[in-house]
């Protein structure tokens, strides 16, 4: 397709449960973020990708967040544990190389 | 750390109203600020600014950036319904590859 896709569009989980997230790229984009946005507030950076490398992950909140993009296109972001405060909506973005980043339409995880 | 912050957080107004989104910003090694459009879903591009001084138009909307106070404008003229939306906007730094620090957003409500 001719923008960024993610998979499942919602989730829920109970508490515990371990969940991945899909995000499918604009085809070619070698710089690929992850974020995370809670009710009412701006997305806040998760991690970053240049092509398979993960170059920062300062974002990630814990250890129980995981994410990787092993062949360079298709990232898929693990949460493992989820805790209540782990709901809200992930969105993945791409870009060319520049500061333009595309966003997809986000998952919305509830953990009850 | 990088900080981004919006006003208002709300604004309402009628179709015809010309409005005036404001964002500050304190970003590490400046690089560029973004606005976004973001309608329940993913968030789209609207504006990349690099330069003081210089529009950036687009149909209704424009957006201006001045460096030296460290703060961005966006106006929509002649405001429609189809305006509201939350507007995001969000700075990169040089140091950070690109990753974008995202002010709360403005949440803009246009009646007809």
């Amino acid at each position: 397709g001719a923008g960024v896709s993610q998979s499942p569009r919602y989730k829920v989980a109970k508490r515990g449960q371990d969940v991945a997230l899909r995000c499918d790229p604009i085809s070619g984009h070698v710089s690929l973020f992850w974020y995370q946005q809670a009710l009412g507030q701006g997305p806040e950076f998760l991690t970053y990708f240049q092509n398979e490398a993960q170059l920062d992950k300062s974002g990630l909140p814990s250890d129980r967040f995981f994410a990787e993009r092993p062949e360079g296109s298709v990232s898929t972001l693990k949460i493992q544990r989820t805790q209540q405060e782990d709901s809200a909506v992930y969105l993945c973005a791409s870009s060319a190389g520049g500061d333009t980043q595309y966003f997809g339409p986000g998952t919305r995880l509830t953990v009850l | 750390e990088d900080k981004v912050v919006q006003s208002p957080l709300s604004l309402v107004v009628h179709e015809g109203d010309t409005v005036t989104l404001n964002c500050s910003y304190e970003v590490t090694n400046f690089r560029s600020l973004l606005w976004y459009k973001q309608e329940k879903k993913a968030p789209t591009f609207l504006f990349m600014l690099t330069s003081s001084g210089i529009e950036k138009k687009s149909g209704r909307l424009s957006s201006i950036l001045d460096k030296k106070e460290l703060f961005s404008i966006l106006n929509i003229t002649a405001t429609q319904t189809g305006d509201s939306a939350i507007y995001l906007c969000a700075g990169t730094s040089g140091t950070s590859y690109g990753k974008l620090t995202f002010g709360q957003g403005t949440i803009l409500t246009v009646h007809p």
